[in-house]
């Protein structure tokens, strides 16, 4: 059962801000909303995590609706190296479960 | 920084073999894990471990078993390697907190089994 849903692919110029976006309209009001990334054949990259509030990190911000039905993960300067899938998880204790997750490109 | 590392990015094991995969980390974290990726089917937990000596099986550790004889190292074993042990293997490590963890992963480990 995916508890979340992203679009498969988007690209985003080198420069500009990235906007993905994760519906988890299911989210139980314990489980928190977790970004990571993955570069073809790296092991998962941890980005920022959130209960409730937005949060910002020197990577990204997370910014969670107040129903919590729904995010959205800024990369506010993309690069080329941010090419990568971006996987939004919605959990609890080590539960850790990732979907098909977002191929995002940044082109030049 | 979190640093996890793994001994090998890359390993080719024939069928049979006896295969160790270590996992150290640098951060003093309770809590390691050992995952295997698979085109389609995501992350697959195989075992973790709270503490030192402690292992928890995970949702597929049929074929593997694990040692934790030190705080910072986590080995996974594949006792006899199969073809369909080949895989992209994955570390994680995380502090016990309450609610929730942050795992911080390792580089992988691509095993081929022939």
């Amino acid at each position: 059962d995916a508890k979340t849903t992203q679009p498969p692919s988007m690209d985003c110029a080198e420069g500009r801000a990235a906007n993905l976006p994760c519906n988890h309209s299911t989210i139980s009001g314990n489980e928190y909303v977790y970004w990571y990334r993955q570069i073809h054949s790296q092991g998962p990259q941890y980005i920022i995590h959130g209960l409730k509030n937005n949060e910002t990190n020197e990577m990204a911000s997370l910014i969670i609706t107040e129903d919590r039905k729904s995010s959205t993960l800024i990369l506010p300067h993309a690069t080329l190296r941010d090419t990568a899938v971006y996987y939004c998880i919605v959990r609890v204790g080590t539960d850790m479960r990732f979907g098909a997750g977002t191929r995002l490109t940044v082109k030049p | 920084d979190v640093k996890v590392t793994q001994s090998s990015r890359y390993l080719v094991k024939r069928t049979g073999e006896k295969v160790f995969l270590e996992c150290v980390q640098d951060m003093d974290h309770e809590n390691m894990f050992w995952y295997r990726q698979d085109p389609g089917l995501g992350l697959r937990l195989i075992y973790f471990s709270y503490d030192v000596k402690m292992k928890e099986k995970g949702d597929i550790p049929e074929g593997y078993s694990v040692s934790r004889e030190k705080k910072e190292r986590f080995s996974l074993i594949l006792e006899s390697a199969s073809t369909n042990q080949t895989s992209m293997y994955l570390c994680a490590s995380s502090f016990e907190v309450v609610g929730t963890d942050t795992q911080y992963f390792g580089p992988g480990t691509r095993l081929t089994v022939l």
